[in-house]
């Protein structure tokens, strides 16, 4: 256990649905990553904060998903009108941004399956 | 778009045995890490080395970092079954940046 955690950790739903997961980082880390592994794959980047505040979108990122960290804390990652494509295991990351180091720890991950 | 590439792509040993696997970036890096993934779980930090860094231990880890070739070797010593699991390399441009992945070593390693 690393600390981070997400909610839920499956998720089945079908096409054109919108789904919202939940990543809860390590108290004390600035920094929320959010991650997408397909089957076979190394993750890819789709998005992070610092704080509240979202530096950096991959463009992966459709416009049909969105994150959000209100108050720095948890982060949400909504996908809007899913798609077959969308169904991979999401990963969320933490670190704290002091030094030059940057380990990150990743939650358990939500596995999306849409149908 | 993944950073680079790992070899091999799976790695089969006995229990006992060394295993080392590599991998391969493009771009210019800060910090190159290593994670291990069990089937359908998440990732877990193994060992992080910087740019200016060229062999780092952990237990019986060992990572080297050859930023000239743009690449880093991890070896794992008297493996065990728990090793069994997927490494991933992954490398960020500066600190608390993105990280890009490889596409993963799978190691098996036999009782």
């Amino acid at each position: 256990d690393t600390g981070v955690s997400q909610d839920p950790r499956h998720k089945i739903t079908k096409r054109g649905q919108n789904v919202t997961f939940r990543c809860d980082p390590i108290s004390e880390h600035n920094r929320l990553y959010w991650y997408r592994q397909t089957l076979g794959q190394g993750p890819e980047f789709l998005t992070y904060f610092q704080n509240e505040a979202q530096l950096e979108k991959s463009r992966l990122l459709s416009d049909r998903f969105s994150a959000e960290r209100p108050k720095g804390s948890f982060s949400t990652l909504e996908i809007q009108r899913t798609e077959q494509g969308d169904s991979a295991m999401y990963l969320c990351a933490s670190s704290l941004l002091l030094s030059i180091r940057n380990e990150q720890f990743f939650g358990p991950g939500t596995r999306l399956t849409v149908l | 778009s993944q950073q680079g590439e790992e070899d091999p792509q799976a790695l089969s040993i006995q229990e006992g045995e060394n295993a080392t696997m590599n991998c391969s970036y493009k771009t210019s890096i800060n910090n190159l890490q290593w994670y291990r993934q069990n089937s359908g779980r998440g990732l877990v930090h193994l060992i992080l080395i910087r740019s200016n860094e060229r062999e780092k231990h952990s237990g019986r880890l060992r990572v080297t970092l050859d930023t000239s070739k743009k690449s880093s070797s991890l070896l794992i010593t008297a493996s065990r079954a728990a090793d069994t699991a997927s490494y991933f390399c992954a490398t960020d441009r500066a600190a608390g940046n993105k990280l890009t992945f490889g596409g993963g070593t799978r190691v098996l390693v036999k009782p």
